[in-house]
């Protein structure tokens, strides 16, 4: 069964600063790895999607993340945060076979501060 | 924006009462889920359907149940609600299980 890991579950930040939310999945099969994130009283949005090929993922807004095979990691970043970017992040897995469905992690609060 | 409307976007209701919660897309995608939201669990998939009359059990499906009798409809029935299943319930839509997913706006249900 594909299941996901976010191991801290709050980042506080100063802006400016560098930024690396942590993931990490389990699946017996290949998988589709996200990044989703949450504003305040909205749904969710796509930051970055990993499918196949390249690693190194650019998305939205700066963020980047690296697909790692042998960690089964999926670790997000940014080189420099704003106080915008406060929110809570979610990594996604989905098997890349079979019926299953999108798996959520349980969510990193990034909290930047001025 | 997606096409989703979720509905209602407020609900307060009693224990053991039955409770409907609608999703409607107007996007015409294949795929179309349950999730609920609650603090320190993320989102947690409820059901999931994959076309009319295709649906199958998310994570934590026990007591909730759903309908797909067209592709712009997914109904999510509390048959008797309990306190547990005070939430927020998202609906999302995709167009392939490798895109990404659209969210609704969601509902807060409360369960008293």
């Amino acid at each position: 069964a594909q299941s996901v890991t976010q191991l801290d579950s709050q980042v506080p930040v100063f802006e400016e600063a560098p930024v690396e939310l942590r993931c990490n999945y389990s699946s017996s099969v290949s998988v589709y790895l996200f990044w989703y994130v949450q504003y305040p009283n909205q749904g969710l949005q796509l930051l970055l999607k990993y499918l196949s090929g390249s690693t190194l993922v650019k998305g939205i807004n700066g963020f980047e993340a690296e697909f790692n095979k042998s960690q089964t990691s999926f670790h997000l970043r940014k080189p420099s945060v704003h106080i915008s970017d406060t929110a809570e992040y979610f990594c996604a897995v989905s098997e890349n076979k079979g019926r299953r469905a999108l798996t959520f992690g349980s969510g990193t609060r990034l909290q930047v501060q001025p | 924006d997606a096409g989703i409307t979720q509905s209602p976007r407020h609900k307060v209701t009693e224990t053991g009462t039955p409770v409907t919660l609608r999703c409607h897309q107007t996007e015409n995608h294949r795929y179309m889920y349950w999730y609920r939201q609650d603090p320190g669990h993320g989102l947690r998939l409820i059901h999931y359907s994959y076309g009319v009359k295709d649906t199958d059990k998310g994570e934590v499906s026990d007591g909730y149940s759903v309908s797909r009798s067209k592709t712009e409809d997914f109904l999510l029935t509390l048959e008797s609600a309990t306190s547990s299943q005070t939430s927020v319930y998202f609906c999302a839509i995709s167009d392939s299980r490798n895109e990404k997913l659209f969210f609704g706006s969601g509902t807060q249900l409360s369960v008293l």
